[in-house]
């Protein structure tokens, strides 16, 4: 079993759809969580924290589900421009790990 | 603000060839890291360095070595350039164990 776990999707969505994606963790000592966007060809660019209280930025909420060891990403009203390859990063014991990405198309 | 900066963006070897992968950094980060990234796939971690004069190996190491002389600088050496080493490598930096910065990526291709 991975450490990092996520829905490869693709998901296709039309504009306008609210969508949420969810990532998977093993390690019940991971200590800090973060969500990446990754456009085509070009380099992973973080997107937003993950704090324990859950947060927002703009149309974008994420969430940390300690029990279930879960982070999720909901994007609300989605723009053409969101689409990218959506990235989770989880922190435990000194090590960063990667979850390998979820596939977002959202077409007009 | 330049960030993390890569050179090359591109290159093609051949077969046996050896070349060197510049990253650098100027946000006076510890932490620096080299990724290689397949087609439709996800970050592998080659090798990364906690700090000036120090390395260790990630999970795919095999093939390539690093060296962090500067605090700045974190460069990824291929002695024998193989075909399984087309990919596109990263590099990244933080502050501690945070928030990973990224370069734009050198595309690699050995013929």
């Amino acid at each position: 079993r991975k450490e990092v776990e996520q829905d490869p999707g693709p998901f296709n969505v039309p504009e306008g759809a609210t969508v949420a994606f969810n990532c998977t963790y093993s390690n019940s000592a991971s200590q800090s969580f973060f969500w990446y966007r990754q456009d085509c060809r070009k380099e992973p660019k973080l997107l937003m924290s993950v704090y324990s209280s859950g947060n927002e930025d703009g149309r974008f909420t994420a969430q940390l589900n300690r029990a279930s060891q879960y982070i999720s990403l909901l994007i609300r009203d989605s723009k053409l421009s969101d689409s990218a390859t959506y990235l989770c990063v989880v922190n435990a014991e000194g090590k960063s790990t990667f979850g390998d990405g979820t596939t977002l198309t959202v077409k007009p | 603000n330049a960030g993390v900066t890569q050179t090359p963006k591109f290159r093609v070897l051949k077969t046996g060839q050896s070349m060197t992968l510049l990253c650098a950094q100027d946000m006076n980060h510890e932490y620096m890291y080299w990724y290689r990234q397949d087609p439709g796939m996800g970050l592998r971690l080659i090798h990364y360095s906690v700090g000036e004069g120090t390395t260790a190996k990630g999970e795919v190491p095999d093939g390539y070595n690093v060296s962090r002389l500067k605090k700045q600088n974190f460069l990824l050496g291929l002695e024998s350039a193989a075909p399984s080493q087309t990919s596109v490598y990263f590099c990244a930096s933080s502050f501690g164990r945070n928030i990973q910065y990224f370069g734009a990526g050198t595309r690699l291709s050995v013929l």
